[in-house]
């Protein structure tokens, strides 16, 4: 199956900095999610990324959709206590199958 | 609105036994998603009912796994009998529509620990 190359696999970072993740993949996908999974609860959307070369941002959150479609990035400007959690990338092929990365554990030191 | 829900949150039981597992979506979604995170690995897509009917169960790892959602409502996971390597978290999702532009809400999650 295809799979989602997804670094870093962990980050500890002070409250205030910023925070970059990225999702790489042999294989072209056509949409790009990015998902947040807080403790104890399921992943939920934050980003969607529909277009190669596509940049979107959701609050402090900023996304976007490589030119290649073969990989994604996502940023945290400015790092709050309530940023911690997993963040998993997400990949809809042709086939509209879902294929997710291994997740980016954070952790937020106030 | 309700989300998603599971149940259980969590079970732990010994190799050999069965586990059923269970997901009762948002009200009116017909898309139902399944799919499973073993520790530290990424989250994998085991199964997807439209309704009652299964779309694609393609990412079901072998037969020990059943899974059904009679009269296109809830849906239920069984494990039998239940090995090791099961062990993962257990990830329900639903959604009104397929493919890229409908959004799918998971649930919690159910944790399955086999001994």
């Amino acid at each position: 199956g295809q799979q989602l190359n997804q670094s870093p696999q962990s980050m500890f970072i002070q409250e205030g900095e910023d925070v970059s993740m990225n999702c790489t993949s042999s294989s072209i996908f056509n949409t790009w999610l990015w998902y947040k999974q807080d403790p104890g609860e399921g992943p939920v959307l934050l980003i969607a990324l529909y277009k190669a070369g596509e940049l979107t941002s959701n609050g402090r959150l900023t996304a976007q959709f490589g030119i290649t479609r073969k990989d994604s990035f996502l940023n945290i400007s400015a790092s709050i206590p309530s940023d911690v959690g997993i963040y998993f990338c997400a990949g809809l092929n042709t086939g509209n199958q879902f294929y997710f990365g291994t997740g980016t554990s954070l952790t937020v030191i106030p | 609105e309700a989300g998603v829900t599971q149940f259980p949150s969590h079970s732990v039981i010994e190799k050999g036994q069965t586990v059923t597992l269970r997901c009762d979506p948002i009200s009116g979604h017909d898309n139902l998603y399944w799919y499973r995170r073993v520790m530290g690995k990424e989250i994998k897509f085991l199964l997807h009912f439209v309704k009652e009917s299964k779309q694609d169960e393609s990412g079901m790892p072998n037969n020990r796994f059943l899974a059904e959602r009679t009269g296109g409502t809830y849906s239920t996971l069984k494990v039998q009998p239940a090995e090791l390597e099961d062990s993962g978290v257990y990830f329900c999702a639903s959604s009104i529509g397929q493919g890229a532009y409908n959004e799918q809400f998971f649930g919690p999650g159910t944790r399955l620990t086999v001994l």
